[in-house]
């Protein structure tokens, strides 16, 4: 069973478009975060939430709007697509916010978005 | 200035070598550190973290912490074609309870058979 799950893996869309990114985690954990990699391979927060509540909220145009229904599941929708939102998304999750070496992040798979 | 740097490469050893992965920041009062290793098309996986000053050994890697140089190396014995990837330093920044991973650019490593 996949821990943290992405849907969907690869999605081209044009600009102007509004696309949502849904991701899911049975892995009990109650925080979440959203990641965006650019072409540079430079992984950034953007999003993390703990039992649903927004805890970390990074410089990220309003365009983006993240939503979590409970703390299993992290959505993130994007409006008006531009050519720079073109990257690779990552959903991952963790247990409470600390990050140690027995309390490490999870990655999905990642989401590979192309705005033409 | 970037928060952590890396040094992107690529980075090439022939098997068998050592190869040195370097990584500084610019936060002193971060604490702790880890290096994420990255499949091409895949997503980060952890492999080592490190927290005190000194090398912390696990297998044939081994992490390197200097915080009074703000620098992070991560070192790999008897390198496999296996490591080629992109290696990622993370700092965990903010304050309190929200504290989030930085990460540098990474540094792409390939061994060579």
């Amino acid at each position: 069973d996949t821990a943290v799950s992405q849907t969907p893996k690869y999605l081209v869309t044009q600009m102007g478009n509004d696309k949502s990114i849904k991701c899911e985690q049975n892995l009990g954990h109650d925080t979440m975060y959203w990641y965006k990699q650019d072409s540079k391979k430079f992984l950034k927060i953007m999003f993390s939430y703990n039992n649903k509540e927004l805890i970390i909220n990074e410089t990220v145009p309003n365009r983006f709007s993240p939503k979590s229904p409970d703390k299993a599941h992290l959505n993130l929708h994007i409006n008006s697509l531009e050519l720079g939102d073109s990257a690779v998304y990552f959903c991952a999750s963790s247990q409470g916010v600390t990050i140690t070496s027995g309390n490490t992040i999870y990655f999905g798979e990642g989401s590979w978005l192309t705005v033409v | 200035q970037k928060e952590v740097e890396q040094n992107s490469g690529p980075l090439s050893v022939p098997e068998g070598a050592i190869a040195s992965l370097n990584c500084t920041y610019s936060d002193r009062g971060s604490q702790s550190f880890f290096w994420y290793r990255q499949y091409s098309g895949k997503s980060p996986e952890l492999i080592m973290s490190i927290y005190s000053n000194g090398d912390k050994e696990d297998g044939r890697f081994t992490a390197q912490l200097n915080k009074a140089s703000q620098y992070v190396s991560l070192l790999i014995r008897d390198s496999q074609p296996s490591d080629s990837a992109t290696y990622l330093c993370a700092v965990k920044g903010g304050s309190g309870n929200t504290g989030k991973l930085i990460f540098g650019q990474g540094t792409t490593l390939q061994v060579k058979p």
